[in-house]
């Protein structure tokens, strides 16, 4: 069955530094998204991606936040300059129409 | 603005069904979904239905919609300790072409043997 993957599994990384997350969407889906999960709390949106371009962004996407799909496969988030609070779990989704199925998630831990 | 609502935490004894109920607030909402969290794992996808449904049925699952009272939930029959996981509610936010995902906060389903 095909599964959404995420590299890597956990980051650790100083706060200003840059990192970049990495996902292998399921090969046919067209939308794609990326979510977070700060320990405890829900799951938030934070962008979505259609087309080569964001459809939607929430308010936690600011500026220092950026998504691409460098080579037509990979889909990619980018924090510029992570802060403390930046610490969490990011999940990649890809979807269909109807569904949204996510990857494994990436732990990104800012010190 | 939108959100959904989930009780924290749920206890049932191995061989039982267990309820896991979600409240949520958009009723433009197309799709509400339940999501399973194991451990140290993603979301993996467990149903889904669409609003003009009232229930849905998938082997041991069942989905019942309420849509004038805007409540979800999920019944799991015969509950086995392999269902020991966070269960999220979530609804679909259809303001663009495929809307993002508003997320519960979770139940955690524990299931004694």
């Amino acid at each position: 069955e095909p599964e959404v993957t995420q590299t890597p599994s956990h980051q650790v990384t100083q706060m200003g530094q840059e990192v970049i997350l990495r996902c292998v969407p399921i090969s046919n889906h067209l939308y794609f998204y990326w979510y977070r999960q700060i320990l405890g709390q829900k799951v938030e949106f934070l962008v979505s991606f259609y087309n080569n371009e964001i459809s939607e962004k929430s308010e936690i996407f600011d500026d220092q936040f950026s998504v691409e799909r460098p080579d037509g496969s990979n889909f990619t988030l980018k924090i510029r300059s992570t802060k403390l609070e930046d610490s969490a779990m990011y999940f990649c989704a890809t979807g269909g129409q109807e569904t949204q199925y996510f990857g494994p998630g990436t732990r990104l831990l800012v010190l | 603005g939108e959100d959904v609502e989930q009780s924290l935490f749920l206890s049932v004894r191995e061989g039982d069904s267990s309820v896991i109920n979600c409240t949520y607030t958009d009723s433009s909402s197309t799709y509400l979904y339940w999501y399973k969290q194991e451990p140290g794992a993603g979301l993996q996808l467990l149903t889904y239905i669409f609003s003009n449904m009232d229930m849905k049925q998938d082997q041991r699952l069942t989905v019942l919609l309420n849509k004038k009272d805007k409540h979800l939930s999920l019944r799991i029959a015969d509950t086995q300790t392999g269902d020991s996981a966070i269960y999220f509610c979530a609804e679909r936010e259809d303001g663009g072409s495929q809307g993002n995902l508003i997320f519960g906060k979770g139940t955690k389903l524990s299931v004694k043997p």
